[in-house]
């Protein structure tokens, strides 16, 4: 079964809409939750790093205002992209790690901006 | 050079073919070696994890791993039209075992 259970999976919302992501690990508790977004046909490219209780430490690049990370507990982090816009709309998956794992994905949500 | 290369693909194979899949990578501060497999639409999904050169079974795959060459591969014995995906493999620098370094992905096909 799943390991780590992202919502929602679409997402179709209109421009200027604030859009918020759930990522929740099921097994096992996850010190360190990561997002990452990949667009058609390219591999995944890393966002942001969340550790449980701290801030999220942004890639270059990767607007930390645009983008707001909380990882509120060993379960379950957020991603809210605020105020999108067209070029927002992406593939967004998460992924949790903890001691002695591997990541495991979750399923990934599609997000289309209108 | 880019940290690590991944032939596309795409891939096509028949049924039951045995499909041999490569990465290179340049660092050498890698230490975990994984392989994910993503179908079209989810999330990646870990097939193989391995820290160690060598080989490592699991059913129907095998990792293959050699430092040495900064190499690494996955093969599938008797290939179905199931593993028709996208085969990610990737890299990270231990410790925390975070921050994956993916290849590009090899997109295969297996026609029944």
């Amino acid at each position: 079964g799943a390991v780590v259970s992202q919502h929602p999976s679409r997402v179709i919302c209109k421009s200027g809409t604030s859009v918020k992501i759930e990522c929740r690990s099921l097994d096992f508790q996850a010190t360190t939750m990561f997002w990452y977004r990949q667009f058609p046909k390219q591999s995944l490219m890393l966002m942001a790093t969340s550790n449980e209780g701290s801030k999220a430490t942004y890639e270059q690049g990767v607007e930390k205002d645009k983008f707001l990370i909380n990882h509120a507990s060993l379960t379950l982090s957020t991603l809210t992209v605020t105020s999108a816009h067209p070029e927002d709309s992406s593939f967004y998956i998460c992924s949790a790690w903890g001691f002695n794992q591997p990541q495991h994905f979750g399923d990934g949500t599609r997000l289309s901006i209108l | 050079q880019k940290e690590v290369e991944q032939d596309p693909g795409p891939l096509s194979v028949p049924e039951g073919a045995i499909v041999s899949l490569n990465c290179t990578y340049s660092n050498s501060a890698f230490q975990y070696f994984m392989w994910y497999r993503q179908y079209s639409r989810k999330g990646p999904e870990l097939l193989m994890y391995t820290y160690s050169s060598g080989n490592k079974e699991d059913g129907r795959f095998t990792a293959q791993v050699d430092k040495s060459s900064k190499y690494i591969s996955l093969f599938i014995r008797d290939s179905q039209p199931s593993d028709s995906a996208t085969y990610l493999c990737a890299w990270n620098y231990g410790g925390s075992q975070g921050n994956l370094i993916f290849g590009k992905g090899t997109k295969l096909s297996v026609k029944p």
